[in-house]
């Protein structure tokens, strides 16, 4: 119940393309769905999150959308560039303490150009 | 702002062999995380650290591995002894208290366990 699955394992897309990258959630206690972008040799980093109380969240050319009833969010990336190449996490956690916090097993992303 | 640091960047050793890893948050951040990612997987979680207290440990494997906070600033975490699955990179973030759920994470340690 406290994992976090994520779908496709890898992804390849042309220059200005919109891939998309879906995740799916057991435990109806998570209460924050980060995105975090992680480039080779480096550490992840936060690129966009969102709360259950709303459905929709855009930052840049990023978006999230998320189904609370079905227990889904995904990541869509509007005109994707190679520098988007990188692999993506979703995760999830709960409480104030961003306590359990459990991340899906990584999309590779590869933008061409 | 500097962002967490951890060393060493690379660290191989045999197994049965004890290992340590540092890592230094950024200033101001109350919680601390570890984490162990094995190559082609995300990451996990394995303790979490409320200034020097414990937060969660349930995926830490405690009768090898360790965690320390002292001063509720730098942390350390020991494998003892290590195993060859403990191959992996070993991450470590932080995050300010009031918005707890951001982590920064450092660039981590690859462990290579022969």
């Amino acid at each position: 119940q406290q994992q976090v699955k994520q779908s496709p394992q890898s992804l390849i897309v042309q220059k200005g393309g919109i891939p998309i990258i879906n995740c799916a959630y057991e435990n109806t206690a998570f209460d924050y769905f980060p995105w975090y972008q992680q480039f080779p040799g480096k550490g992840p980093a936060l690129l966009i999150a969102i709360r259950p109380d709303v459905s929709e969240k855009k930052e840049g050319r990023f978006t999230i959308s998320f189904n609370k009833s079905a227990k889904q969010f995904s990541l869509h990336i509007m005109d994707s560039q190679p520098g988007d190449s990188a692999t993506y996490f979703c995760a999830a956690s709960l409480g104030n303490y961003g306590q359990n916090f459990v991340f899906g097993p990584g999309t590779r992303l590869s933008v061409l150009p | 702002e500097a962002g967490v640091a951890q060393s060493p960047r690379y660290k191989i050793i045999e197994k049965r062999q004890s290992v340590a890893f540092w890592c230094n948050p950024i200033s101001g951040h109350a919680t601390l995380y570890w984490y162990q990612q094995i190559l082609g997987q995300g990451p996990k979680l394995l303790i979490q650290f409320q200034n020097n207290g414990v937060v969660d440990d349930s995926q830490l494997p405690k009768d090898r591995f360790s965690a320390e906070r002292l001063k509720g600033v730098d942390s350390t975490l020991k494998i003892q002894p290590a195993k060859l699955e403990d191959s992996a990179v070993y991450l470590c973030a932080s995050s300010y208290t009031g918005t707890a759920n951001i982590q920064y994470f450092g660039a981590g340690t690859r462990l290579s366990v022969l």
